[in-house]
């Protein structure tokens, strides 16, 4: 079945830690990426999005996300945490059709 | 200016009653959605609408009824509430010709239903 999946589902950092959360898809094609996050008690905000161009790509707050068309993935990364990057952190693909899927989510706990 | 809507914000009632959330955006999108929030933070679609015209209808009981008087706007009317509704109901919008733009969600509602 055509899904997005998110491996871990819950993850604990120290500040300064480095990060990198999973993202992988099964729709062939063409395929808009995106990473969304989800503070406590608030609405989703974008991370970044990726629809063309540079498999590389930078959004808010440090993160950047990398397209390996090859392996259906679309991992987050940030090189060093804060604490308030604590949060949900959602993985979701729009396969050409006018709905977003989105994976499971990943809770990120980072500590002081 | 808040550029996607909803309200209310939280809502607790009993089983059995019926309750609408109501969903604005000013951002001139021409499509509109429903997700589901589920208390494992799954999030699902449920709804579509795109210049007022249902899209997408996900497999939701059809005690769920979306209303979308212009697209700005796009109402979920739920009747006989069950205890399994309880969830986040996040409200959405996009730009059906420019979907790389993304999707801009609502502060969600979180529904209680007792």
């Amino acid at each position: 079945a055509q899904s997005v999946s998110q491996h871990n589902h819950h993850v604990i950092l120290s500040e300064a830690a480095s990060l990198e959360l999973g993202c992988n898809y099964s729709y062939g094609g063409t395929v808009n990426l995106f990473w969304y996050v989800q503070y406590p008690g608030q609405h989703l905000q974008l991370l970044l999005k990726y629809f063309s161009g540079d498999p590389l790509v930078k959004g808010i707050k440090g993160f950047e996300a990398e397209f390996i068309k090859s392996k259906f993935s679309f991992n987050l990364r940030k090189p060093s945490v804060q604490w308030s990057d604590t949060a949900e952190y959602f993985c979701a693909v729009n396969p050409n059709t006018d709905k977003l899927i989105f994976g499971t989510g990943t809770r990120l706990q980072v500590f002081p | 200016d808040t550029a996607v809507s909803q309200t209310p914000k939280y809502l607790v009632t009993q089983m059995g009653n019926d309750k609408s959330i109501k969903c604005e955006q000013n951002l001139g999108h021409d499509t509109m959605y429903w997700y589901k929030q589920d208390s494992k933070k799954f999030l699902k679609i449920m709804f579509s609408y795109n210049n007022k015209e249902l899209i997408i209808n996900e497999t939701v009981p059809n005690r769920f009824s979306p209303k979308s008087p212009d697209k700005a706007h796009l109402n979920l009317h739920i009747n006989s509430l069950e205890l399994g509704d309880s969830a986040v109901y996040f409200c959405a919008s996009s730009q059906f010709t420019d979907r790389n733009y993304g999707y801009t969600f609502g502060s969600g509602t979180r529904l209680t239903v007792v």
